[in-house]
C-alpha cells in the first residue's frame, strides 16, 4: 500500500508570507495527489487535485506541484483565512491514503 | 447541491459494534464512490473504506476484518459497521463522496469533494 508522508507537521507564518508544505509518496503515484484544507468545526475543502489543478473557487494564491513521489502545496501571500490544517491524499486506487496533516498557525 | 448528513451512536463500550449512516441529498447515488474516513485524537486521517452504487466495496486492510460498508440505494444512504470496538477506535468518523475528475481524454483522477459533518465516537467502559 502507498504511504503518504507529509512535512512539516506544523509551521508558523505571518499574513503575507509564502508557505510550502511537502508530501512524499512511498511509491510513484504519477499526479494522483490532492490537497485539502481543514478548519476546526468545518468539513475538509478540496483545494488542488491532480497535483496542480486548482479546484473551482479556490484562490489563486494556492498552487500545487510535483509528480511521482514528491509534491508541494504552496500558499503565496498567506491570508488570515488560510490558517488551518492541510493534508494531502494520494494514489488512484484504494486503499486511499492521507498525509498526517500540516497545521499552519499564526506566528 | 449534494449534501451528506450522517448520524449514529456517539458513545460505545468496548466490544460493541459501531454503526453510522450517511444520507445523500440533492443528488444521485450512482457514478461515485461513497467513503468513510476517521480521525483519531491527535492523529491524521485514516480511510476506512468505500462503496459504489453497485455494492462494490474496498476496505482498509488494517480494518478489513471488522468493517462492513453497505448501501441502500432506494434511500440514497450508505452505512458503516465496525465490530469489536476498542478505545483505539475512538475518533471523529466522517462520510465523504469520492468523485471522478476528468483530466483529459481517457484520463481522470479521484477526489474527496463532499464531506459529512463528522460524528465523534467515543469508546469507553
Amino acid at each position: 500500500d502507498i504511504q503518504m508522508t507529509q512535512s512539516p507537521s506544523s509551521l508558523s507564518a505571518s499574513v503575507g508570507d509564502r508557505v510550502t508544505i511537502t508530501c512524499r509518496a512511498s511509491q510513484s503515484i504519477g499526479t494522483d495527489l490532492s490537497w485539502y484544507q481543514h478548519k476546526p468545526g468545518k468539513v475538509p475543502k478540496l483545494l488542488i487535485y491532480a497535483a496542480s489543478r486548482l479546484e473551482s473557487g479556490v484562490p489563486s494564491r494556492f498552487s500545487g506541484s510535483g509528480s511521482g513521489t514528491v509534491f508541494t502545496l504552496t500558499i503565496n501571500n498567506v491570508q488570515s483565512d488560510d490558517f488551518a490544517t492541510y493534508f494531502c491524499q494520494g494514489g488512484y486506487n484504494p486503499p486511499r491514503t492521507f498525509g498526517q496533516g500540516t497545521k499552519v498557525e499564526v506566528k | 447541491q449534494v449534501q451528506l448528513q450522517q448520524w449514529g451512536a456517539g458513545l460505545l463500550k468496548p466490544s460493541e459494534t459501531l454503526s453510522l449512516t450517511c444520507a445523500v441529498s440533492g443528488g444521485s447515488f450512482g457514478g461515485d464512490y461513497w467513503s468513510w474516513i476517521r480521525q483519531s485524537p491527535g492523529k491524521g486521517l485514516q480511510w476506512i473504506g468505500e462503496i459504489n452504487h453497485r455494492g462494490t466495496t474496498s476496505y482498509n486492510p488494517s480494518l478489513k476484518s471488522r468493517v462492513t460498508i453497505s448501501a441502500d440505494t432506494s434511500k440514497n444512504q450508505f452505512s458503516l459497521s465496525l465490530t469489536s470496538v476498542t478505545a483505539a477506535d475512538t475518533a471523529v468518523y466522517s462520510c465523504a463522496r469520492v468523485r471522478s475528475r476528468r483530466l483529459g481524454v481517457g484520463d481522470h483522477t479521484w477526489v474527496f469533494d463532499i464531506w459529512g459533518q463528522g460524528t465523534m465516537v467515543t469508546i469507553s467502559s
